[in-house]
Formats: C-alpha cells, structure tokens, sequence
C-alpha cells in the first residue's frame, strides 16, 4: 500500500488563474508529502512539503492544504504564470525509510 | 553551494551491455538515492546510500546495484542492458537530518 494517486493527470489555466492538484494516499505511516516541479530536460526540483501536523503551508504563490482523516493533500498555485507550465509531481515519505512514493505527475499548462 | 551533478548526462548502449552512473551529491549531503523515470512507471524508486551503506532498496532486479564512496559520491550500475531499462536515471542527495532530497538533471540512458 505504497501508493499516491494524483489527479488531474493534465491541466490547462489561464494565466492569473488558480491552478489545483490533488493527491491521495493509502499508507498512514507516510509523514511527510512534498511537491516537486520538473521542467522538460531538467531533475523535479522541491517546491514545497507538508507534515500532517499542520492542515495547510504557504510559500508565495504556492500552497498544500492537508487533510489526514482524509489521506489528500493538494497543491494550490494561485496568480498562476506561464513561466509555471511544468510537470508537477506529488511524493509522500516515512521518516523511517527515506524513499519517496511519488504520484503519477500533472502536467500544467499555463495560457496567456 | 553547488547542485546535485550527475554524469554522464546522456547515454546510448546495446540490449546486453552495462552501464555505470554517477552522482555527486551536494557538499555535506551524506545520502544518496537513486530513482528510475519513464513515462509509463513514473518516478520508482532503486535504492538509497548513507555513509557507504545501502539503506533501502525498491522493487529492482538485482541487475540494478549501486555503491557510495567515502565521499558521498554514488554510483549506479545496470548489467545486462534491457530496452526496458531505458529511462531518466535521477540521483537525489540529502543531508544527514531532514527528509528533504534534491534532485540532479538525471542520466539520460537509451537502450537500443
């Protein structure tokens, strides 16, 4: 039960708009979910993460809201940009392993 | 401080040969994973080295092995080559404490 399911798998937002990933997962020992973002040709690169102590985390336009009873956790880009188009993967790890699960990715496209 | 590198950064090699990667990870990161992505399986991931010592292992055939250096420097190797195997091979390094992993741009190997 090492799963993390993502959704949408794609996502098209116009620019200035909000832009919402979700994921879920199974395993309840998971307790740490970053979000990576990963650009074509390049490595994901960590662009915010949660610990299930806290229901939501804001780092500038980006921010994971929690919900632990129902095992999800989304990614909100608010002012989405088209410099923001780019996969976006979302991954959750137990302190006791140091393995990412990651989610199936969400490529977003942000119009002009 | 510098970034995960990775090297080579592109690789082709025939169904039946091996092939060796490498990863150096950021100075003073003493963990080194290693995962596998291709567009059907996603993000799965190999293994993870912390001071020398293989700590966690993904579901990989033993065709799949890696070591760590004194140094921290990882190294990937895949014996006999399979089409399947092609993929982006991504090392991540993390510091001692903390869940937080780093990602270089990946080896891109091409089986023919």
């Amino acid at each position: 039960q090492q799963q993390v399911k993502q959704s949408p798998q794609s996502l098209i937002v116009q620019k200035g708009g909000i832009s919402i990933i979700n994921c879920a997962y199974e395993n309840t020992a998971f307790d740490y979910f970053p979000w990576y973002q990963q650009f074509p040709g390049k490595g994901p690169a960590l662009l915010i993460a949660i610990r299930p102590d806290v229901s939501e985390k804001k780092e500038g336009r980006f921010t994971i809201s929690f919900n632990k009873s129902a095992k999800q956790f989304s990614l909100h880009i608010m002012d989405s940009q088209p410099g923001d188009s780019a996969t976006y993967f979302c991954a959750a790890n137990n302190n006791a392993g140091n393995m990412l699960t990651f989610g199936g990715g969400t490529r977003l496209m942000v119009k002009p | 401080k510098a970034g995960v590198t990775q090297t080579p950064r592109y690789l082709i090699k025939t169904r039946g040969q091996q092939v060796t990667l490498s990863c150096s990870p950021i100075s003073g990161h003493r963990s080194v994973s290693w995962y596998q992505q291709t567009p059907g399986q996603g993000l799965q991931f190999l293994f993870e080295y912390f001071s020398e010592t293989q700590r966690n292992k993904g579901n990989f055939p033993g065709r799949f092995s890696g070591r760590q250096f004194s140094n921290s420097r990882s190294e990937m190797n895949v014996s006999t080559l399979e089409l399947g195997d092609s993929a982006l091979y991504l090392c991540a390094s993390r510091a001692g404490q903390g869940n937080e992993q780093y990602f270089g741009p990946g080896t891109r190997l091409t089986v023919t």
